[in-house]
């Protein structure tokens, strides 16, 4: 049972534009959420973060949107640039702790120079 | 600094074989993490620790037990390897930020442990 979903294997964007990762879970105990960032051959590195008691959270080129009601949440990268591409993991735990993570199973994106 | 740093990086085991990853973090966390990433299933806990001489399981926990005797020491062991645990592992730690954890806190994690068994 995948307690935490991101249905997009992979994603292309170009160089500049707007990037779009989607996250979906279904277990309502979630109540803190993350963004880890894995280039290859590396472990994750945290990227971004957000607790159930916001709807958004900026830092820098990326930005994090919670939508508690959908149990959804993405995360934006403008501008994309090279740099960006890798895998995303999205995470999710309880207790606004972060312990005991539960991740995403990945999207890998690319970014067209 | 270090951060957190897994030994070893790669290996290779018979079945049927034992051995132990090594993680070791420098940030003086009370939390430990073992996951293992496979295709298309991303990263899930096997076992993890909130402190000092305590273990508990997490998602996949069988055919592996862990030790945390010190602090900035989580071992995982294999008692006798299978080729299911062909996997890459990796180690995290996180403080512990109880309730209300404030933005931006995040877990820490290794560079990984490739390990195969044939």
């Amino acid at each position: 049972d995948q307690q935490v979903k991101q249905n997009s294997p992979s994603l292309s964007v170009q160089e500049g534009r707007i990037s779009i990762l989607n996250c979906d879970y279904t277990n309502s105990m979630f109540d803190y959420f993350l963004w880890y960032k894995k280039y290859p051959a590396e472990g994750p590195t945290f990227l971004i973060s957000i607790s159930s008691i916001k709807d958004k959270n900026e830092d820098g080129r990326f930005t994090v949107f919670l939508n508690k009601s959908a149990k959804h949440l993405s995360l934006h990268i403008v501008p994309s640039q090279p740099g960006d591409s890798a895998v995303y993991f999205c995470a999710a735990s309880a207790n606004f702790g972060n312990e005991k993570l539960t991740f995403g199973t990945g999207t890998r994106l690319t970014i067209i120079p | 600094n270090a951060g957190v740093t897994q030994t070893p990086k790669f290996r290779v085991l018979k079945t049927g074989q034992s051995m132990t990853l090594l993680c070791a973090q420098d940030m003086n966390h009370e939390y430990m993490y073992w996951y293992r990433q496979d295709p298309g299933m991303g990263l899930r806990l096997i076992h993890y620790s909130v402190g000092e001489g305590t273990t508990a399981k997490g998602e996949v926990p069988d055919g592996y037990n862990v030790s945390r005797l010190k602090k900035q020491n989580f071992l995982l062991g294999l008692e006798s390897a299978a080729p299911s645990q062909t996997s890459v592992y990796f180690c995290a730690s996180s403080p512990h930020t109880g309730t209300g954890g404030k933005e931006n806190t995040e877990a820490f994690f290794g560079q990984g442990t490739r390990l195969t068994v044939v």
